[in-house]
C-alpha cells in the first residue's frame, strides 16, 4: 500500500460525458501528479500539483483539467470524453524536496471505460 | 527531450535464471533514473533509482541496476527469477533536469514472465 488513494476504482461512462476522478496523496507529499496508462501511449504525464498551483503540463488535452484542494486532494475532470480517453488512469505524490530524483509513490489506479 | 526505451516488450525466463531487462536512456545532461514495477491491477511501486554517486544501485525484492554512462544504459536485473516476480517492469527518465519539473518519462514496459 502506497498511502495514496483513488476513486473510484472502475468508470464506466458513455461519449460525450463528464466525469471527476479523485485522489489523496500520501500524508506530508505536497506534489500531486496524473499519469494516462493506455496500451497505443503507454504511461504518459499528464499534469502536475504542487501545493494547490499547477507546476508543470504534459500532453493533457484541453478537455481535461485539474485542480488541488487546500487539503491536498487533487481531482481530474476528463469532458467531452471520447472512446480513446477510455485507458487507466493513475495519480502519484511525492515531497518534492529534492529537485528530480524524490520518489514518486503511485496509486492504484483508476480504470475509466468510454462506451 | 529525455526518453527511455526498453529493449524487449516481452522477456520470458525460467524460475532460477538470471532477469535481465534492458533500459537505454537519452539525455543530454546526466539523468536521474527509475525502475518501477506493475503487479496486475496495482499501481506502480518503486523498485530503484539512480541519482548520483555508486554506479551499482540495490533495490528491493533482490534487483538492482547498474548506470553505464558510456553506454547509456541503466539495465535491470535479478540473480535468480521467483515467480512472484512475474510483472510489468517500467524505466523511466526524470526530466527535472532539462525542464525543471518532476513528470517522469517512462518506456514502453517489458512484461516478464517466469516459467516453473
Amino acid at each position: 500500500d502506497s498511502g495514496v488513494t483513488q476513486t473510484p476504482k472502475h468508470l464506466i461512462t458513455a461519449t460525450g460525458q463528464r466525469v471527476t476522478l479523485r485522489c489523496s496523496p500520501r500524508s506530508g507529499d505536497l506534489s500531486v501528479y496524473w499519469y494516462q496508462q493506455s496500451l497505443d501511449q503507454g504511461l504518459q504525464f499528464l499534469i502536475q500539483y504542487y501545493n494547490g498551483e499547477e507546476r508543470a503540463k504534459g500532453n493533457i488535452l484541453e478537455r481535461f483539467s485539474a485542480q488541488q484542494f487546500p487539503d491536498l486532494h487533487s481531482e481530474l475532470n476528463l469532458s467531452s470524453l471520447e472512446l480513446g480517453d477510455s485507458a487507466l488512469y493513475f495519480c502519484a505524490s511525492s515531497v518534492d524536496i529534492s529537485g528530480g530524483t524524490d520518489t514518486q509513490y503511485f496509486g492504484p489506479g483508476t480504470r475509466l471505460t468510454v462506451l | 527531450a529525455q526518453s527511455v526505451t526498453q529493449l524487449g516488450s516481452h522477456v520470458s525466463v525460467s524460475e532460477g535464471a538470471l532477469v535481465l531487462l534492458r533500459c537505454n536512456y537519452s539525455s543530454s545532461v546526466p539523468p536521474y533514473l527509475f525502475w518501477y514495477v506493475q503487479y496486475p491491477n496495482q499501481g506502480l511501486q518503486l523498485l530503484l533509482k539512480y541519482t548520483t554517486g555508486a554506479t551499482l544501485v540495490k533495490g528491493i525484492n533482490g534487483f538492482e541496476a547498474e548506470f553505464k554512462k558510456s553506454e547509456t544504459s541503466f539495465h535491470l536485473t535479478k540473480p535468480s527469477a521467483h515467480m512472484s516476480d512475474a510483472a510489468e517492469y517500467f524505466c523511466a527518465v526524470s526530466a527535472y533536469r532539462i525542464q525543471g519539473a518532476q513528470k517522469l518519462v517512462f518506456g514502453q514496459g517489458t512484461r516478464l514472465t517466469i516459467n516453473p
